[in-house]
């Protein structure tokens, strides 16, 4: 079993709207959370990064949200554009600074 | 700043032929990882060196693939012979140990498809 469970698989959104992706984990111990945007064709980009001590960080429109305690992790996308159709994939490290489990992503659609 | 550099970006085979991938980390890294990442799912690590030396290769199907880092700078990523299912992108990353969090950056990938 994936040891990272990121729902919903995809998503298809209207421009404008929010919406919220969730990441779920069974990493432990835990170091940090990291939230990367891959567009189709390219290599993943990160968006924030959050050690077990932050609850929440902010990237423009990009919100992510950390609860170390149930293990669960959401990014809160705001005001969507068509640019943010992309896969968001949530990375999860362990005790080992270079120990990274991956999550499968979600797919998210933003249509005009 | 020069980002991760793969090539080629593309490449189609048949089976049971072979394929090389390369890639060209940021200078100074000193990490640097293989993953394979299959239509729609996450990478999966394949290999990761530090500097010139092998810190986990357990994920990478030995029989078939092979990875060098000669010099710690450049590395290449070989299959041979290729089958169906090694159908992927290719993606390479590296991170700088200076860097408290282990950043990872990632190249555009080398997708492959195997017929």
């Amino acid at each position: 079993k994936n040891q990272v469970e990121q729902s919903p698989q995809s998503l298809i959104i209207l421009e404008g709207k929010n919406c919220t992706l969730q990441c779920n984990y069974t990493v432990s111990p835990f170091s940090n959370l990291r939230w990367y945007k891959q567009d189709t064709g390219r290599g993943p980009v990160s968006l924030t990064i959050m050690t077990f001590s932050e609850n929440t960080k902010s990237n423009g429109r990009y919100t992510a949200t950390l609860d170390a305690d149930t293990k669960q992790s959401s990014l809160h996308i705001t005001a969507s554009q068509l640019s943010d159709s992309a896969s968001y994939i949530c990375v999860v490290s362990g005790s080992r600074r270079n120990d990274m489990r991956f999550g499968a992503g979600t797919r998210l659609t933003v249509k005009p | 700043e020069a980002g991760v550099a793969q090539s080629p970006r593309y490449k189609i085979i048949e089976k049971r032929q072979s394929v090389a991938f390369w890639c060209n980390p940021i200078s100074g890294h000193a990490t640097l990882y293989w993953y394979q990442q299959i239509l729609g799912q996450g990478p999966k690590l394949l290999i990761q060196f530090q500097n010139n030396g092998v810190v986990d290769d357990s994920q990478l199907p030995k029989d078939r693939f092979s990875a060098e880092r000669l010099k710690g700078v450049d590395s290449t990523l070989k299959i041979q012979p290729a089958k169906l299912e090694d159908s992927a992108v290719y993606l390479c990353a590296s991170s700088s140990d200076r860097e408290i969090t282990g950043e990872l950056f990632f190249g555009e990938g080398s997708r492959l498809t195997v017929l």
